[in-house]
């Protein structure tokens, strides 16, 4: 199993550009979520899905868009980038049932807007 | 809102000691808590998960507790190696809206050889 996936390492965008983050999960798990990491303010949770056509906001959802058309992908969208999007991307995948929602996080993709 | 501590912020330590990283939450309806490890640059490693109905987990040299009356977990980690050099953080999911992970903001951990 490759686990978690995510695609580009690093990305530069330009303020107002939009781009799309990829993460896909070969565990077949229902769960998928992406994080933002910023310096002293840990992990916070930005979209998350519990299955292929449900997806729902998390803690700081504005400027990103997500759907969920398979099991295995989760794709990412900002739609307008700003500097305040600076920031490392997780992608994480769990099980929903009693495998008590071990998460499984991908290496995350560094992205930087100027 | 649940709120999330990590004491200390860094620790650096020699090699060989015995270590204990705290987290600690305001919220007592944890359904389960993760400790993860992350390597500079790289994602989060689980290390350990507790359910809310156990005190403690064990894998190798580190053990995990919890203890939901004090709004504490710990993190104990035996004769540390330089190997374990790297930023731990403690995740809480609260019962009612168990998708969601809480985290910390982490402790970076040196082992000094």
């Amino acid at each position: 199993n490759a686990g978690v996936t995510q695609t580009p390492k690093f990305q530069v965008l330009k303020t107002g550009q939009s781009m799309t983050l990829q993460c896909a999960q070969d565990m077949n798990h229902e769960y998928m979520s992406w994080y933002r990491q910023d310096p002293g303010m840990g992990l916070r949770l930005i979209h998350y899905s519990v299955g292929a056509g449900i997806t729902d906001q998390g803690e700081v959802p504005n400027g990103y868009n997500v759907s969920r058309s398979t099991t295995e992908d989760f794709p990412l969208r900002l739609l307008s980038a700003a500097p305040s999007q600076t920031s490392v991307y997780f992608c994480a995948s769990s099980y929903t049932g009693l495998a008590a929602y071990e998460q499984y996080f991908g290496p995350g993709t560094r992205l930087t807007v100027t | 809102k649940q709120e999330v501590t990590q004491i200390p912020a860094a620790l650096s330590v020699p090699e060989g000691e015995n270590l204990v990283l705290n987290c600690s939450f305001t919220d007592s309806a944890i359904y389960n808590l993760q400790w993860f490890r992350q390597d500079p640059g790289k994602g989060l490693t689980s290390l350990l998960l507790i359910q809310s109905s156990q005190r403690e987990q064990t894998s190798g040299r580190l053990n995990a507790s919890l203890d939901k009356s004090s709004g504490r977990s710990t993190l104990y980690i035996a004769a540390s190696q330089p190997g374990d050099s790297a930023t731990y953080l403690c995740a809480f999911r609260l019962s009612g809206s168990a998708r969601q992970l809480t985290f910390g903001s982490g402790t970076q951990l040196t082992v000094l050889p």
